[in-house]
C-alpha cells in the first residue's frame, strides 16, 4: 500500500533553511488524481497546513508562510520537498507530509507519513 | 481564510459512552469537511471525509454529520483505543486548508 516518509536534518539553527523530502513507496506520485503537501504541529499544538503540490509542480500554499516556503517535485525519484526559509523558534513542530485528493469533494488527506521533528536552536 | 472553531476543547467520557464533538466554520464550507484522530506521538488519520463519509477501515461506530457551518462528529460507545485528539479540517475554500484547534477526548 502506499506509504510517505519524510527525511532531513533534525536540528536548523535559527536564520536558516529547513530542508525535507518526502518519499512516496507503494504508488505513483505522478497520479493525476491527488495533491501531496505539507502539514506542522508545533509541540503540544494543532495543525497547520503550509502548502500543496501536484506532479506537474503546480503549488499552493499557505499565505502565512507563502514568503518563506518553497515546494517542489522530483517524479524521476517519487519525492517531493519542503524548503522553508528564514526560519525561527517559532518554526519548531513535527512536520508531516500527506497525499490530498484533487477532485474538491476527496481533498482531505487521507495518507500521511509518520512525521519528523524539526527544532530550531543553535 | 476561514477559521474553524471546535467544541469543547476536553471531553471526559466513560468507555462505552456516546462521545459529540461539534466543529464550526466560519463561513460555509459545503460538505468539504474532514474529521482527523490523533494519538500521542502518531500522525493524524483520516476517520471521515465530505463531512459524512467514513474512510476505508474505520469503525462504524463513528459517524459524521452536518453542512454549511456546523458539523458533529459522533462516537456511538467509546472505546479504549479512541481516546484521543480529534480535529476537523475545512478543505472547501483552499488555500489555506485550515484546521480546529482540536478537541481531546479523555476517559472520565
Amino acid at each position: 500500500q502506499l506509504q510517505l516518509q519524510e527525511s532531513g536534518p533534525g536540528l536548523v539553527k535559527p536564520s536558516e533553511t529547513l530542508s525535507l523530502t518526502c518519499t512516496v513507496s507503494g504508488g505513483s506520485i505522478s497520479s493525476s488524481s491527488y495533491y501531496w503537501g505539507w502539514i506542522r504541529q508545533p509541540p503540544g499544538k494543532g495543525l497547520e497546513w503550509i502548502g500543496s503540490i501536484y506532479y506537474s509542480g503546480s503549488t499552493y500554499y499557505n499565505p502565512s508562510l507563502k514568503s518563506r516556503v518553497t515546494i517542489s517535485v522530483d517524479t524521476s525519484k517519487n519525492q517531493f520537498s519542503l524548503k522553508l526559509s528564514s526560519v525561527t523558534a517559532a518554526d519548531t513542530a513535527v512536520y508531516y507530509c500527506a497525499r490530498q485528493g484533487i477532485q474538491l469533494w476527496l481533498s482531505a488527506f487521507d495518507i500521511w507519513g509518520q512525521g519528523t521533528m524539526v527544532t530550531v536552536s543553535s | 481564510e476561514i477559521v474553524m472553531t471546535q467544541s469543547p476543547a476536553t471531553l471526559s467520557v466513560s468507555p462505552g459512552e456516546r462521545a459529540t464533538l461539534s466543529c464550526r466554520a466560519s463561513q460555509s464550507v459545503s460538505s468539504n469537511l474532514a474529521w482527523y484522530q490523533q494519538k500521542p506521538g502518531q500522525a493524524p488519520r483520516l476517520l471521515i471525509y465530505g463531512a459524512s463519509t467514513r474512510a476505508t477501515g474505520i469503525p462504524a461506530r463513528f459517524s459524521g454529520s452536518g453542512s454549511g457551518t456546523e458539523f458533529t462528529l459522533t462516537i456511538s460507545s467509546l472505546q479504549s483505543e479512541d481516546f484521543a485528539v480529534y480535529y476537523c479540517q475545512q478543505y472547501n475554500n483552499w488555500p489555506p486548508a485550515t484546521f480546529g484547534q482540536g478537541t481531546k477526548v479523555e476517559i472520565k
